[in-house]
């Protein structure tokens, strides 16, 4: 079983849709939860970052924790065809000689396309 | 502010030959990381390096291998590669302090082909 698990998609959606992704993941010690964008063939944007349990919201985007369950999402409202790509979910947990906990587990990606 | 630098944006080698990537980390960024992302995955964390010292690594081989820089930049360097080794190589910088590790930055990345 992997350490995270995200649906591949894609998804498709009309213009102006409310977008939701999510993730599962299986090791309690995460602490750390955050959302990637990434066009085709280029390096993943960090949309949202969140400290353990709770919801964060920047703009159109909003970023849910459940720890009791072990599950996150990202909901983006209003979407647009410019949020046409692959949506990656990472976690990370603290601890360990100079913060080795940086490192990153990742889904493997949802693909959105938003059709006009 | 700049951000994470990547070079060669792309490269292709031959099965064994030997490849260095290089990489700037975002102002202010003293950790570094690597990841390998195969077409249609997530990526998966090589190795991370902070303060010039390896101090993390995920299950690649000892043919991966790195450094880091005064300047907090890093080289990858892969040895005898492999036709599995095609990817995207991602470079990731953060500042090396508890309380930041969210805050990872992701340079444009390397597309190494391996033939």
């Amino acid at each position: 079983q992997k350490e995270v698990e995200q649906d591949p998609g894609p998804l498709s959606v009309p213009e102006g849709a409310i977008v939701s992704l999510n993730c599962t993941y299986s090791n309690s010690a995460f602490q750390y939860f955050m959302w990637y964008r990434q066009y085709s063939r280029k390096g993943p944007e960090l949309l949202m970052y969140t400290y353990s349990s709770g919801n964060k919201e920047d703009g159109r985007f909003t970023a849910q924790v459940d720890k009791s369950s072990k599950y996150i999402s990202l909901f983006i409202r209003d979407s647009q065809p410019s949020d046409s790509a692959t949506y990656l979910c990472a976690m990370s947990k603290p601890g360990g000689r100079y913060n080795q906990g940086g490192k990153l587990i990742f889904g493997q990606g949802t693909e959105l396309s938003v059709k006009p | 502010e700049t951000g994470v630098t990547q070079s060669p944006t792309h490269l292709i080698k031959t099965r064994g030959q030997q490849v260095t990537l290089r990489c700037s980390s975002q102002s202010g960024h003293n950790t570094v990381s690597w990841y390998q992302q195969a077409l249609g995955q997530g990526p998966q964390f090589i190795f991370q390096y902070y303060r010039e010292e390896e101090n993390g690594r995920g299950n690649f081989p000892p043919r991966f291998s790195g450094l880091q820089f005064p300047n907090y930049s890093s080289e990858l360097n892969v040895n005898a590669l492999e036709l599995d080794d095609s990817a995207l190589y991602l470079c990731a910088s953060r500042i090396g302090a508890s309380g930041r590790l969210g805050e990872q930055f992701f340079g444009p990345g390397t597309r190494l082909t391996v033939l």
